[in-house]
């Protein structure tokens, strides 16, 4: 099946700290999107990507879609406490396509 | 606008019941998704309709498992004969152009 590598697992940041986080294939997406997900409630889009080398800024959140199309990075500047949270990458194959999720990265901020 | 809904929040079910599960996707959103989520994991696809057909049922554990969306809004999935494994949360997602917006989830517990 389809591999999808997310790094780091967890993370513990002083309130104010950038954050980079990023996401690996083996396989090539056509869209790449990254989601925030707190306790009890269901995933939230926070940027979508979908051409190779595309960089999109969303406040504070910047993303990339690799130019090899088989990754991303999500990079959160000037942390704050609501920032914490599981963070997922979700690429997939095209539109109305299902997403293949990575294991997530957990933010903790310590304020 | 209104965004995903999905009912009950919280199920508990005794091993051997039946239980169904409601979305309401976002109003105009053709494509629909179900996906489960096992504790620390990320979603895990089920399956996906286009209007009220059900396109891909790739992701459906075992045929206790069925979704319908008879009249390409509203969705059920439900478990027939509930195990213990089924124990997760089961996240619905609406999409029109490729974004796809989760709803809350359901909690289900099968004790």
């Amino acid at each position: 099946g389809q591999q999808l590598n997310q790094n780091p697992q967890s993370m513990f940041i002083q309130e104010g700290e950038d954050v980079s986080m990023n996401c690996t294939s083996s396989s090539i997406f056509n869209t790449w999107l990254w989601y925030k997900q707190d306790p009890g409630e269901g995933p939230v889009l926070l940027i979508a990507l979908y051409k190779a080398g595309e960089l999109t800024s969303n406040g504070r959140l910047t993303a990339q879609f690799g130019i090899t199309r088989k990754d991303s990075f999500l990079n959160i500047s000037a942390s704050i406490p609501s920032d914490v949270g599981i963070y997922f990458c979700a690429p997939n194959a095209g539109n109305n396509r299902k997403l293949i999720w990575g294991l997530g990265t957990s933010l903790a901020v310590n304020p | 606008g209104a965004g995903v809904s999905q009912s009950p929040r919280y199920k508990v079910a005794k091993r051997g019941q039946d239980v169904a599960l409601r979305c309401d996707p976002i109003s105009g959103h053709v494509s629909l998704f179900w996906y489960q989520q096992a504790l620390g994991q990320g979603p895990e696809f089920l399956t996906y309709f286009q209007n009220e057909a059900q396109l891909d049922k790739s992701g459906l554990p075992s045929d206790r498992f069925f979704a319908e969306r008879p009249e390409g809004s509203v969705s059920t999935l439900k478990i027939q004969r509930t195990q213990q494994e089924d124990s997760a949360v089961y996240l619905c997602a609406s999409s029109r152009d490729g974004e796809q917006y989760f709803g809350p989830g359901t909690r289900l517990t099968v004790t």
